[in-house]
């Protein structure tokens, strides 16, 4: 159980182009994603947490114009790179959390961007 | 930025050895000690979660112990074998249920 589907896993992209990447819960209802992204050699770091239905919480430094995020549904949240540039080239990587009391993170495979 | 840090950030070892790695975190406002096995391609796999002082979990060959004093998580791997190759990634909660990882430690398990 608890499994999060992830999708693209990687994507290449002309620079100024969008990218979204998508994240479903198969098999639960996701009150809570997040979105992490991780540089390399570097850890995993929080860009933002996403409530169904409501607008997301940017982490200080992420520019929330540039990375929308959509949680329209309880198993469905979008990231959205918008004209992306190299610099964004990077790995995201999304997590979900059953309940708002539930400590535990169900992640998903994560998504290889490439901006050229 | 709260920091967590593990060590050694990579390390090899033969079939059958058993091996340990750390995870050390901040000790205030704790809430959680995650540890997460992360293979290639795949989604990060929670391992253990812990939450109280001297808490020990086992799954298998592996588990993990947690002083929260002091600030540190043991895994260890017993005996281990080519399919426990992968990173294994610990993260700390605190008490607004944000998560902080460290960078992981990528184990090799030679045949």
């Amino acid at each position: 159980g608890a499994v999060v589907s992830q999708h693209p896993s990687w994507v290449i992209c002309k620079s100024g182009t969008s990218v979204k990447i998508e994240c479903r819960s198969l098999d639960f209802q996701a009150t809570t994603m997040f979105w992490y992204r991780q540089f390399p050699k570097q850890s995993l770091m929080l860009m933002a947490t996403s409530n169904e239905g409501s607008k997301a919480t940017y982490e200080q430094g992420v520019e929330k114009d540039k990375f929308l995020i959509n949680h329209a549904s309880l198993t469905l949240s979008t990231l959205t790179v918008t004209s992306a540039h190299p610099e964004d080239s990077s790995f995201y990587i999304c997590s979900a959390r059953q309940g708002r009391g539930e400590n535990i993170q169900y992640f998903g495979a994560g998504t290889r961007l490439s901006v050229l | 930025i709260l920091n967590v840090e593990q060590s050694p950030q990579s390390l090899h070892v033969q079939e059958g050895d058993s091996t340990n790695f750390t995870c050390s975190f901040p000790s205030s406002n704790f809430y959680a000690l995650h540890w997460y096995r992360w293979e290639t391609a795949k989604s990060p796999e929670a391992l253990f979660v812990m939450t109280l002082n001297g808490d020990e979990k086992k799954k298998g060959r592996i588990s993990a112990t947690l002083n929260t004093k002091e600030g540190y998580s043991y895994l260890y791997i017993k005996g281990s074998q080519p399919e426990d190759s992968a990173t294994y990634l610990c993260a700390f909660s605190n008490t607004g249920n944000q998560f902080y990882f460290g960078t992981g430690t990528s184990l090799t398990v030679i045949p």
